[in-house]
């Protein structure tokens, strides 16, 4: 049973770098077509996809945080990373890794899901 | 990008009632649509795919419907341990994932 686990600073300052990790346990990152998912939600707010790397490196981010994105894969370590740059209170949020997947029937989910992990940005 | 709007954003019923939410999408997205269950202090839940197929494991007592562009997410019978947020969610072109607003589910 794949399981993610995120980590990272719970603290960022204005104007740096957020950066998570995400741990995939009980399955290898590189094998099957998923799409590694970053999706955020502001405190007591709904969710916002961020981007997501596909199996094969391929990125794809949110329009809306293109400019300020970066995901990326460390398949020695069976991890997927998180960069978001020159961050604003606006990105405080608790942050969640996600694998998307097709089933065999052609249906799209998020499935499993990382805990979450907060992540403040202020001075 | 294809927007979600969902409604209401919050909801009180009693327990027992028949509760129903909306999701419209800004363009066709056939039946490209997912729903999930959030509780307090944990990360999103499927329960329902494209837009009408109960997840295994899921009760019975919710159920979805809809295509194109209009989508409704039911509680037949609502029960206390429903008591969470819930949100649709389009897929239609793999690229770009959009999640409603949310609709806070509260016992009255």
């Amino acid at each position: 049973q794949v399981q993610l686990q995120e980590s990272g600073p719970g603290l960022v300052k204005p104007s740096q770098t957020l950066s998570l990790t995400c741990t995939v346990s009980g399955g290898s990152i590189s094998s099957g077509d998923y799409y590694w998912s970053w999706i955020r939600q502001p405190p007591g707010k709904g969710l916002e996809w961020i981007g997501y790397i596909y199996y094969s490196g391929s990125t794809y981010y949110n329009p809306s945080l293109k400019s300020r994105v970066t995901i990326s894969v460390d398949t020695s370590k069976n991890q997927f990373s998180l960069k978001l740059s020159s961050v604003t209170a606006a990105d405080t949020a608790v942050y969640y890794c996600a694998r998307g997947w097709v089933t065999a029937a052609g249906s799209f989910r998020f499935d499993p899901w990382g805990q979450g992990t907060l992540v403040t940005v202020s001075s | 990008d294809i927007q979600m709007t969902q409604s209401p954003s919050s909801l009180s019923a009693s327990v027992g009632d028949r509760v129903t939410i909306t999701c419209q999408a800004s363009q066709d997205i056939s039946n490209y649509l997912n729903w999930y269950q959030q509780k307090p202090g944990k990360a999103p839940k499927l329960l329902i795919y494209d837009a009408s197929n109960l997840e295994t494991g899921v009760p019975s007592r919710f159920s979805g419907s809809g295509s194109g562009t209009d989508f409704t997410f039911t509680i037949s019978s609502l029960q206390p341990e429903d008591i969470a947020t819930y949100y649709c969610q389009q897929y239609d072109n793999l690229l770009m994932y959009t999640f409603g607003q949310g609709t806070k589910l509260e016992i009255k």
